[in-house]
């Protein structure tokens, strides 16, 4: 199966922007949707379709997409942003899917 | 309102079999993928596998191919993970999600925390 590989860990200044990368060979056939989890909590959906917002996700949340490059970015990151981030897309495979690593997000 | 509840934790010895369900509500259970998840403790997500309800049409991640099956009973919209044969290794909090009409999973379960231990 695929890999989505992503940087273990960014820290982000109250008010500033983060990006957080997600690279694998699937992105460049596949959209990739992003997940938010905090401590003890299920992960939640906060970009789908390359740059979709649930209902309810802020619209500092964006999402991009090059080649076999996903990326997730905060504008005005705020403290309860603070929380791992997963990037998710289809495998190569028909209807199987794979996760990214994950990115730990600190704001300071 | 859309909404998995998930079963309880369960606390289990190696070599045991278990059975965790995934109830769907407020919305047609049988016409949307449902996917399990799993969270090693301290590591991230892992994709298991998908079931469409509806014809019960299953495909799994090759890591848990034959060391779990995903099962859906679409007369009580709830979906099934099950081992066989239980290990520590298994020790984990497992989540069920829909994949809606886009293609991602947009409603999350609770999580059941699985512990397998002598």
């Amino acid at each position: 199966s695929s890999e989505l590989t992503q940087d273990p860990a960014v820290s982000v200044a109250l008010g500033q922007t983060v990006r957080i990368t997600c690279q694998g060979d699937s992105l460049r056939k596949y959209y990739a949707s992003w997940y938010q989890q905090k401590p003890g909590q299920a992960p939640v959906l906060v970009i789908y379709d390359k740059n979709n917002r649930p209902s309810g996700i802020p619209d500092r949340f964006s999402g991009s997409n090059s080649g076999n490059t996903a990326s997730l970015t905060i504008s005005g990151a705020q403290a309860e942003d603070e929380a791992d981030y997963y990037c998710n897309s289809r495998d190569s495979s028909e209807n199987r899917y794979v996760f990214g690593t994950g990115t730990k997000v600190t704001v300071l | 309102e859309v909404q998995l509840v998930q079963s309880g934790a369960e606390v289990k010895k190696p070599g045991e079999s278990l059975r965790i369900s995934c109830e769907g509500s407020g919305y047609s259970f049988s016409n949307y993928w449902m996917g399990w998840v799993r969270q090693m403790p301290g590591k991230g997500l892992e994709w298991l596998g998908i079931i469409y309800p509806g014809d019960s049409d299953t495909r799994y991640d090759p890591s848990f191919q034959g060391r779990v099956t995903i099962s859906a009973d679409k007369s009580i919209s709830t979906a099934y993970l099950q081992w066989s044969s239980l290990k520590p290794a298994d020790t984990a909090v497992y989540y069920c999600a829909v994949r809606g009409s886009s293609d991602a999973f947009d409603i999350w379960g609770q999580g059941t925390t699985v512990t397998v231990s002598s």
